[in-house]
């Protein structure tokens, strides 16, 4: 599985947009970018996923650019309740194996 | 629909004791997983199983053995439990594309 960067922190004003970015420059053509966060203390939840067109669903947005080495999760209307820690994976869609957590960035939604 | 559901959810050992800890999914997932969490620090994998029968080491395998009993259970053991092994425990469960995972289990060594 490709590796990932992401920033390991973040601040975003309440009502505005968060925007995540994340770094997998040796993805390969058949990895999937996922998404996960965890709230604290929490088990992480699955946000969205894609392969190289835009996704959308009704928790966030994900923009892979063209060259799909990079990609930025979008959480439009941030809430104090989205502050948590955003992981960003890439791995083989319907793959088992493996399934490694990076450090993540840590999202602060301030008021 | 339970999810995945992990039992116990606190637990405190002293050094050397034994234990178990469980996790069940009712989804029918083939892929299961058990990490670790220090505080501060991100998820760590310990062991995963792909399919019923398969086991294999994840990040941080040392100190730790794992059974899948079947589709439904990943069991992880604790043989001589240690301070460093002091952590909250997750397990998941992994369909196509998305990871479930449970509450966790706090588990403290002394």
């Amino acid at each position: 599985d490709a590796k990932t960067t992401q920033p390991p922190s973040m601040d975003c004003a309440e009502g505005r947009a968060a925007n995540l970015p994340c770094n997998h420059s040796t993805i390969s053509g058949n990895e999937y970018v996922y998404w996960y966060r965890q709230i604290h203390s929490q088990g992480p939840q699955y946000i969205i996923h894609g392969l190289k067109n835009n996704e959308t669903n009704e928790m966030a947005s994900l923009i892979i650019t063209e060259d799909r080495k990079s990609s930025t999760l979008i959480l439009p209307h941030a809430t104090l309740r989205d502050t948590a820690v955003y992981y960003c994976i890439v791995k083989i869609y319907n793959q088992g194996g493996k399934l490694i957590f990076g450090q993540g960035t840590e999202l602060s939604v301030k008021p | 629909n339970a999810g995945v559901t992990q039992t116990p959810k606190f637990q405190v050992l002293k050094t050397g004791q034994s234990m178990t800890l469980q996790c069940a999914q009712d989804m029918n997932h083939n892929s299961m997983y058990w990490y670790r969490q220090d505080p501060g620090m991100g998820l760590r994998l310990i062991y995963y199983s792909a399919s019923e029968g398969t086991t294999d080491k994840g990040e941080v395998p040392n100190g730790y053995n794992v059974s899948r009993l079947n589709k439904r259970e990943f069991s992880l053991r604790l043989e001589s439990a240690a301070p460093s092994q002091t952590s909250v425990y997750f397990c998941a469960s992994r369909n196509r594309a998305e990871a479930f995972f449970g509450q966790g289990t706090r588990l403290t060594v002394v």
